[in-house]
């Protein structure tokens, strides 16, 4: 069993539509919460993240962790074409520094139709 | 600031070649990771450097792959022999301890096509 589960999609929605992307984990130990996205053929740039458990808003984006359940949500409103990406969850557990390693999801294409 | 500089952007070469993929980190940056993504896995952590020194290459498949890190300002990943099953896109990215420590700024990566 992989410690993230990401459901690669693709997801499709039309523009406008509420999008929620969701990772599961089975580390107990992961204290930080990450998005990041990557645009085709870029590669990936931090969105978004949260530490522990809790709700963080910015702008459109709303990150979501369930530590009990051990499952994070991103939820994207008024989605716009220019948010079709592929969307990858990554966390980690706290040992100090920049040297954290981060575990990603193997990311959910999301393509918002216009 | 130019960001992550990786070079080259594509390479294709026959099974058995050397590759030797190229990084330039963030001016400042004194982490330095390198990364393989591909449909299947994901996202791999391959090793990572901090203020020049090896510190986990345990994510490196096998003796095949060696990276270095001689200065602040450069990094190489070498793939001697290469196999087509090492076709995937290479990220470098790297982070300063200053920063977040969730902050990860990557390159655009080397897409490798082994023949």
């Amino acid at each position: 069993q992989k410690e993230v589960e990401q459901d690669p999609g693709p997801l499709s929605v039309p523009e406008g539509a509420i999008v929620s992307l969701n990772c599961t984990y089975s580390n107990s130990a992961f204290q930080y919460f990450m998005w990041y996205r990557q645009y085709s053929r870029k590669g990936p740039e931090l969105l978004m993240y949260t530490y522990s458990s809790g709700n963080k808003e910015d702008g459109r984006f709303t990150a979501q962790v369930d530590k009990s359940s051990k499952y994070i949500s991103l939820f994207i409103r008024d989605s716009q074409p220019s948010d079709s990406a592929t969307y990858l969850c990554a966390m980690s557990a706290p040992y100090g520094g920049a040297t954290n390693k981060l575990i990603f999801g193997t990311g959910t294409l999301l393509a918002v139709q216009p | 600031d130019a960001g992550v500089i990786q070079s080259p952007r594509h390479e294709v070469t026959e099974m058995g070649q050397e590759v030797t993929l190229r990084c330039k980190p963030i001016s400042g940056h004194n982490s330095l990771f390198w990364y393989r993504q591909t449909m299947m896995r994901g996202l791999e952590l391959l090793i990572y450097f901090n203020n020049n020194v090896p510190i986990d290459d345990s994510g490196m498949p096998e003796d095949r792959f060696s990276a270095k890190m001689p200065n602040a300002s450069f990094s190489t990943l070498k793939i001697q022999p290469s196999e087509p099953r090492d076709s995937a896109v290479y990220f470098c990215a790297s982070s300063s301890s200053g920063t977040s420590v969730l902050s990860r700024y990557f390159g655009p990566g080397t897409r490798l096509t082994v023949t």
